[in-house]
């Protein structure tokens, strides 16, 4: 079962409001990401959790909070956000050790209103 | 700073065609790399590229790497309506192992 879930599907939040995204994997990967794609652009990282602890923080304003509560779940606190962080979130999951295959969820697309 | 690039960045065609897709990359601690297809969703896992010369096969889609000349192609041949996506092709960096980097993406058009 190479499957990553992500929910909500679909997310329509004002500038002031509290929102999260959620993340689930039972794949026994260790290492979980969070990419935000723009219309017409690949993926960029946003961060990476590797044994549940953040290892990569790609510069990401702190309007965006990640958050790793177990192995299995990855979850993206936003909070007063911009239209401009309207964008497709991706979750995702892969072993630890280097070059692995990273397993993509369908994503959550947000809209910024 | 480490690069993949992949050309062409939209590529049009018909039905039966053969398309080839290029993916040039300047990491230097090369470890892997790896295509996806990327419908209206997420990116979907083609194949992962470690070996020099040897080709990686599913179907229609097959893949080579170039580890001397840094690059690898996507070849997809007798092209259907349904291959229609954008391709992207990553490599992982560096710095760290659990990072990866994307190209640009080819957008492929087949039409009927």
């Amino acid at each position: 079962d190479t499957e990553v879930t992500q929910t909500p599907k679909h997310l329509v939040m004002g500038m002031t409001n509290k929102k999260s995204l959620k993340c689930e994997q039972h794949m026994g990967h260790r290492a979980m990401y969070w990419y935000k794609q723009k219309a017409k652009k690949p993926p960029e990282l946003m961060f990476v959790y590797s044994y549940e602890k953040l290892s990569i923080n790609e510069s990401v304003p702190s309007r965006f909070s990640p958050e790793c509560p177990n192995s299995s779940l990855l979850n993206l606190h936003l909070h007063a956000l911009q239209p401009e962080d309207s964008a497709l979130y991706l979750c995702a999951s892969s072993q630890v050790n280097s070059g692995n295959t990273i397993y993509f969820g369908e994503g959550s697309w947000l809209t910024v209103v | 700073e480490d690069k993949v690039v992949q050309s062409p960045l939209s590529l049009v065609v018909h039905e039966g065609d053969t398309v080839t897709l290029n993916c040039s990359y300047e990491v230097t601690n090369f470890r892997s790399l790896l295509w996806y297809k990327q419908e209206k969703k997420a990116p979907t896992f083609l194949f992962m590229l470690t070996s020099s010369g040897i080709e990686k096969k599913s179907g229609r889609l097959s893949s080579i790497l170039d580890k001397k000349e840094l690059f690898s192609i996507l070849n997809i041949t007798a092209t259907q309506t349904g291959d229609s996506a954008v391709y992207l092709c990553a490599g992982p960096a560096p710095y760290n192992n659990n990072d990866m980097r994307f190209g640009a993406g080819t957008r492929l058009t087949v039409k009927p």
